[in-house]
């Protein structure tokens, strides 16, 4: 099976800081990913899909990039309601979160 | 608007049986492939299962195959999990969601609609 790590666990960040996210897999996934943004008591919500591909009315403040094994999710200004968890995810296996709280 | 809406959960001995439904709403149930992921207390997200759009094939993760079956009524717009043989590590808030690739647009294995969750707690 495909196992996803996310670094780092924890991110403490700024009202517009630039905040990076990397998603590692065990073996290379092609462009196969997805992010998701959790609050607290909520559902996941999707942010990018194929690597980098943003849903709908997501901000444009967030990013996706990369291909295979590696990728980032990238919030270039970060808002009051970007903090929450980020979750990358393969076809059937999610990263363990990272976490970005206010500094 | 595209909407899902868990229900069935609950708390259960362990060894016991439970079935959680989810109702789907405002988009066409049969186009899409549907999921269960679940989220223990504190943890990150965890898929269960998939099963595809016409009910035909079905997947399991390895930590509840045997145990749990998902099904589908596309006349009902409904997604069951049934759950046997229920441990305590099958303590969790339960999500349907929604694979959003349909026969015109590729997201690549993405979910693009979830439930609220329902939650499952099993303990004696």
């Amino acid at each position: 099976d495909i196992q996803m790590t996310q670094s780092p666990s924890t991110l403490s960040a700024s009202v517009g800081d630039r905040v990076t996210i990397t998603c590692r897999a065990s073996q290379s996934i092609s462009s196969w990913l997805a992010w998701y943004q959790q609050k607290p008591g909520k559902a996941p919500k999707l942010l990018i899909y194929k690597a980098s591909t943003l849903k709908s009315g997501v901000p444009s403040r967030f990013s996706g990039s990369g291909s295979g094994t590696e990728f980032t999710l990238t919030i270039s200004s970060l808002q009051p309601d970007d903090f929450a968890t980020y979750y990358c995810q393969q076809i059937r296996a999610f990263g363990q979160g990272t976490k970005v709280e206010i500094k | 608007e595209a909407q899902l809406v868990e229900s069935g959960g609950g708390l259960v001995q362990p060894g016991g049986s439970l079935r959680l439904s989810c109702e789907a709403s405002g988009f066409t149930f049969s186009n899409h492939a549907m999921r269960w992921v679940r989220q223990a207390p504190g943890k990150g997200l965890e898929w269960v299962s998939t099963i595809s759009s016409n009910g035909g094939i079905t997947y399991y993760a390895d930590s509840v195959k045997g145990r749990f079956t998902i099904s589908r009524d596309i006349s009902k717009n409904t997604l069951d999990l049934q759950m046997n043989s229920l441990r305590a590590e099958d303590t969790a808030v339960y999500y349907c969601a929604r694979d959003a690739t349909t026969v015109t647009t590729n997201y690549y294995y993405a979910m693009d609609v979830w439930g609220q969750g329902t939650t499952v707690t099993v303990s004696s």
